[in-house]
């Protein structure tokens, strides 16, 4: 089945610590992002990318950062420097439509 | 600038009856638009999108919806509303020339009475 996976689906972090999510597709698409999602707050872009080897930042990228090495991946670290990383995240790709992983909620301790 | 308005947080239907969510977009270029739905600690689910043609265009789970160019506006309607129809639903909007941006609407909640 073609689609976007992510992983882990939940995780917990203690203060200080870097945290990578993970997210594949096998859709072939050349567009990947991610996405914080609060309540209430909609969606807001972290990061995005166009191209392998090539990322640009989104409207709230502090404290995160990411690599696009290979076209099938696009991992997210969650840095230190993330004073309140707890949230849901999502991945998703694209070519002229936007699909999405099912998500993973990190929770800091 | 681009930007996204669903003017209603939260809306209650009873089950059985027609739904209408807002959605008014301000866009630069020529809009593609889509529908998206999210159940409780999921992703978002596509529902529909239009990138041209027919104005009127039907989605998934009997949701249609209608593009309105001289009101800026992509309204999701749904005849009958069932339980499962339950969640939050977003309005988002991308460029026809740019494949790789797209904005977010703050979404509706849906609430279904019995």
């Amino acid at each position: 089945d073609g689609g976007i996976t992510q992983s882990p689906k939940y995780l917990f972090r203690k203060e200080g610590q870097n945290v990578t999510l993970s997210c594949e597709q096998n859709l072939n698409h050349d567009a990947m992002y991610w996405y914080r999602q609060d309540p209430g707050q909609g969606l807001r872009l972290i990061y995005y990318s166009q191209i392998v080897n090539d990322f640009q930042k989104g409207d709230i990228a502090e404290g995160y950062s990411v690599s696009r090495e290979k076209k099938e991946s696009f991992p997210l670290t969650v840095t230190s420097a993330q004073k309140n990383p707890t949230a849901f995240y999502l991945c998703a790709s694209s070519r002229d439509t936007q699909y999405f992983g099912p998500g993973t909620r990190l929770t800091v301790l | 600038a681009q930007s996204v308005t669903q003017p209603d947080i939260h809306i209650t239907v009873s089950e059985g009856a027609s739904l209408e969510l807002r959605c008014n977009y301000s866009y630069g270029a020529t809009p593609y638009l889509f529908w998206y739905v999210q159940s409780p600690g999921q992703g978002l689910q596509l529902l529909l999108k239009y990138f041209s043609g027919d104005t009127l265009v039907q989605g998934i789970k009997g949701f249609e919806a209608e593009f309105k160019r001289s009101q800026s506006s992509f309204n999701l309607r749904k005849p009958s509303v069932h339980w499962s129809d339950a969640a939050e639903y977003f309005c988002a909007v991308g460029a026809a020339n740019n494949f790789n941006k797209f904005y977010f609407g703050s979404g509706t909640k849906l609430n279904v009475k019995p």
